[in-house]
């Protein structure tokens, strides 16, 4: 089945740097890759996806790339400001399985 | 649209006890998947529902059940509880064929 790897498992940066956040799947079928960010004591909650026919894709100070050859995509936040501090969790699901398997997640501290 | 929603959100059950959790998805929803989140594993899926038909299962032991009726509500029991199962168990529905996942606020259970 998929195998998601994540790192770092944690992130600090300053306010205003930049944080990124890689994930390699194993499944070469997969052709969805979402990221979720999750705050203390909420759901996780969808913040940007890609699918395998896509390169690259920005909303705002978010933007997701994807390798399929090498097979892993990063999440790349920009200007990072205390509200970005979550966990970020990134998964792969394809073909006929809808099923999402996640990365183990990275703690993000933005501080002030 | 209401978000999905689950019952009860905090439980306390004693080992060997069973539970019944509960998951309504967003309306329209047919596809609902369960998770459990816990600090060392992240998020790992457990079973997939679409049409009250089990679509897709995760590695958990044959304690884990789950079921789904014909208004798309699920539901999920563990049976013989084991204090490894204290965890935070989320589901997520989704429309049709589209592979993007709405997260309930889960259901927080602690086993003692």
């Amino acid at each position: 089945g998929e195998n998601v790897e994540q790192h770092p498992s944690t992130l600090s940066v300053q306010e205003g740097d930049s944080a990124v956040i890689k994930c390699t799947y194993s499944d070469s079928a997969s052709n969805y890759f979402p990221w979720y960010k999750q705050e203390l004591g909420k759901r996780p909650q969808l913040i940007i996806d890609i699918r395998s026919n896509v390169g690259e894709k920005k909303d705002q100070r978010i933007a997701v790339t994807l390798n399929k050859t090498a097979k892993h995509f990063s999440l790349h936040i920009t200007e990072t400001q205390p509200e970005d501090s979550a966990v970020y969790f990134c998964a792969a699901s394809g073909g006929s399985n809808y099923k999402l398997t996640f990365g183990k997640g990275t703690l993000l501290t933005v501080n002030p | 649209k209401a978000g999905v929603t689950q019952t009860p959100r905090y439980l306390i059950k004693t080992r060997g006890q069973q539970v019944t959790l509960s998951c309504s998805p967003i309306s329209g929803h047919r596809s609902v998947s369960w998770y459990q989140q816990t600090p060392g594993q992240g998020l790992q899926f457990l079973f997939e529902y679409f049409s009250e038909t089990q679509r897709n299962k995760g590695n958990f032991p044959g304690r884990f059940s789950g079921r789904q009726f014909s208004n798309s509500r699920s539901e999920m029991n563990v049976s013989t509880l084991e204090l490894g199962d204290s965890a935070l168990y989320l589901c997520a529905s989704s429309f049709l064929t589209d592979p993007n996942q709405y997260f309930g606020p889960g259901t927080r259970l602690l086993v003692l």
